[in-house]
């Protein structure tokens, strides 16, 4: 079945240890999302990927990076993990932004 | 600033029992509207809202969309525990961003 792939589902990180998270999809959507959701809140957009083109949101922080080396991969790098970076990490992916987004199951990032 | 409420924050009901949850915006170039349900994992897709006035339906759980009101409500009929989770409503927005910004959920618990 077509989805999105997380993986690690659950990752244990050093503080200020780097870590990447990785997202592949077989939907072959050009849209690419990464979401941090924090407990009890709501998903916050980091930054998305339309096509190549690398969308940053204002306010995500330096510490967070992403790559895309092609359609099916993307990459959440965090730089130097902070405690406040324990989260799920959310992709998601979509056709054009236009219908729906189909969700990942997620990775949990615990900081120690 | 894009902002989606939802209400009640939280619910508690019996199986058996019709829930009613809502969710109100006020975005710039509003697309569409989102309802997710999500569990101990990622977000699972309910329904798309575009239109005003037209109820969309799976199963005991139906939805409507007003666009004079900037609201929408999820019914859920005859709940049952399998109903427990959080659900996010959501609104997707045109103009080139493709992405969507997220209520905070509404927690819904279901006791036999």
């Amino acid at each position: 079945d077509a989805m999105v792939i997380q993986n690690p589902r659950y990752q244990v990180t050093q503080f200020g240890k780097p870590v990447t998270l990785s997202c592949s999809q077989t939907l072959n959507h050009n849209v690419m999302y990464w979401y941090q959701q924090k407990s009890s809140q709501a998903p916050k957009l980091l930054f998305h990927y339309y096509d190549k083109d690398f969308n940053n949101e204002a306010d995500t922080p330096d510490n967070f990076q992403s790559r895309r080396p092609n359609t099916s991969f993307c990459f959440l790098d965090i730089r130097s993990p902070g405690l406040g970076d324990a989260a799920m990490y959310l992709c998601a992916t979509s056709r054009d932004g236009a219908y729906g987004y189909t969700f990942g199951s997620g990775t949990r990032l615990t900081v120690v | 600033e894009d902002k989606v409420v939802q209400s009640p924050l939280s619910l508690v009901v019996h199986e058996g029992d019709t829930v009613t949850l809502n969710c109100s915006y006020e975005v710039t170039n509003f697309r569409s509207l989102l309802w997710y349900k999500q569990e101990k994992k990622a977000p699972t897709f309910l329904f798309m809202l575009t239109s005003s006035g037209i109820e969309k339906k799976s199963g005991r759980l139906s939805s409507i969309l007003d666009k004079k009101e900037l609201s929408s409500i999820l019914n859920i009929t005859a709940t049952q525990t399998g109903d427990s989770a959080i659900y996010l409503c959501a609104v997707e927005l045109s103009g080139g961003y493709q992405k969507v910004t997220f209520g905070t959920g509404t927690k819904l618990q279901v006791i036999p």
